[in-house]
């Protein structure tokens, strides 16, 4: 079970790059997120995809796009980055019935903007 | 706006010894609390969840807690091991969706 694939692991990117970091699961998962984790600050949900087709932001979207390409695959592209997105982003999937399940993350990409 | 406050930030303990995490929620009408553990340089996984129609659940040296009225609830680790040492976050749904906040996290050192 490969679970959440998230890939790269590691970028460095200059400022005014852009770039799109993958996630794919395998767990036929409704629900994907994406959060960014930076110290002291715990994790923060930048925008997720309650199904396949649908994107809504969430507490930190600006400067960031998503798609949900299909059931499997979500990606999360930067425009034009900024040293402030430098962070470790991670992609989580969750199942979306009556109960609420806890999320099943990545590995992380760890995002440095010079 | 809705948040969750967790405490203490760093804990040590030696090896044998209990550990407890407390978290505090805004929203009363959350209903579910995973607990994550984070090892150094991967994802969170999940460790244990709570649902609000309990106030216990156990799973070997792990233990969660509610107390609906008091809007807070605790990670209880007993007979901590060396491999207990990570970051955990605790946190709750936020009402009618399936997104949840995050606490700011505990980093757990259990000294052998």
């Amino acid at each position: 079970n490969a679970g959440v694939t998230q890939t790269p692991k590691f970028q460095v990117l200059k400022t005014g790059q852009s770039m799109t970091l993958q996630c794919a699961q395998d767990m036929n998962h409704n629900s994907m997120y994406w959060y960014r984790q930076d110290p002291g600050m715990g994790l923060r949900l930048i925008y997720y995809s309650a199904s396949e087709g649908t994107t809504d932001k969430g507490e930190v979207p600006n400067g960031y796009n998503v798609s949900r390409l299909n059931k499997r695959e979500f990606s999360l592209r930067l425009e034009s980055a900024a040293p402030s997105q430098t962070s470790v982003y991670f992609c989580a999937s969750s199942a979306t019935t009556q109960n609420y399940y806890g999320y099943t993350f990545g590995s992380g990409t760890r995002l440095t903007v010079v | 706006g809705e948040n969750v406050e967790q405490h203490p930030s760093t804990l040590s303990v030696q090896e044998g010894d209990s550990a407890v995490i407390k978290c505090t929620y805004s929203d009363s009408a959350s209903n579910y609390f995973p607990w994550y553990k984070q090892e150094l340089g991967k994802g969170p996984q999940l460790i244990i969840d709570i649902r609000s129609n309990v106030g216990e659940k156990k799973d070997q040296r792990i233990a969660v807690t509610l107390n609906k009225t008091a809007k807070h609830f605790s990670l209880h680790i007993t007979e901590t091991q060396p491999e207990d040492s990570a970051v955990y976050f605790c946190a709750a749904n936020r009402p009618g969706t399936y997104k949840y906040i995050f606490g700011t996290g505990t980093r757990l050192k259990v000294l052998a």
